[in-house]
């Protein structure tokens, strides 16, 4: 059974850096793209970062550039999003999410999230 | 960036009714398009991929249909399990884009 299980988030204030880890089971986590995608409270759906296979290709809404990071250790069935620079309009529920296996960019299965909350 | 325009926004509807949401893309997006499912508190599911095809374990009375810049899912009975928000989301290009999401409420 796929499992994706985010850990990480909470209450930080703004300008200040958290990082969140999503461990996958269930698949070989070192054949699929991987993707971030975040939920302000109330709000839609909104993509923020995705990252091919190896980790040697990675993709931002413009929004998070230079101030987020994905990453992720294949040998430790783990996916990362560092967020540093953090503001207010960040909070949000914060879903990990396997790409299909086709690799065309759909996503297939979601982790349950984990808020962050950005606030002085 | 590719901009999803859904609508409407909210939609109330009985049990049993026929359903259909729209979603426009800003440029072609051939049919790389897919509808997700949200309940409150989960995280979202995804229904179709491709435009028109069902994910495995997704009940027949979804459809979706479409290409380049005009989209539809369609539910052909609703169901009391199928009172929920729904997205579509673009994946033509690396930077992907959803749509706002329409709100399917009991009438």
């Amino acid at each position: 059974e796929v499992q994706l299980v985010e850990s990480g988030g909470g209450l930080v204030q703004p300008g200040g850096s958290l990082r969140l880890s999503c461990e996958a089971s269930g698949f070989t986590l070192s054949t699929y793209w991987m993707g971030w995608v975040r939920q302000a409270p109330g709000k839609g759906l909104e993509w923020v970062a995705n990252i091919n296979p190896h980790g040697s290709e990675e993709y931002y809404v413009d929004s998070v550039k230079g101030r987020f990071t994905i990453s992720r250790d294949n040998a430790k069935n783990s996916l990362h999003l560092q967020l540093n620079s953090l503001r207010v309009e960040d909070t949000a529920v914060y879903y990990c999410a396997r790409v299909d296996p086709y690799n065309t960019g759909w996503f297939d299965f979601w982790g349950q999230g984990t808020l962050v909350t950005v606030s002085s | 960036d590719i901009q999803m325009t859904q609508s409407p926004s909210t939609l109330s509807a009985s049990v049993g009714d026929r359903v259909t949401i729209t979603c426009r893309a800003s440029q072609s997006i051939s049919t790389w398009l897919a509808w997700y499912q949200q309940k409150p508190g989960k995280a979202p599911k995804v229904l179709m991929y491709k435009a028109s095809n069902l994910e495995s374990g997704v009940p027949s009375r979804f459809s979706g249909s479409g290409s380049g810049t005009e989209f539809t899912l369609t539910i052909s009975s609703l169901q009391p399990d199928d009172f929920a928000t729904y997205y579509c989301q673009q994946y033509n290009s690396y930077s992907l884009t959803f749509g706002g999401g329409t709100k399917v409420e009991i009438k």
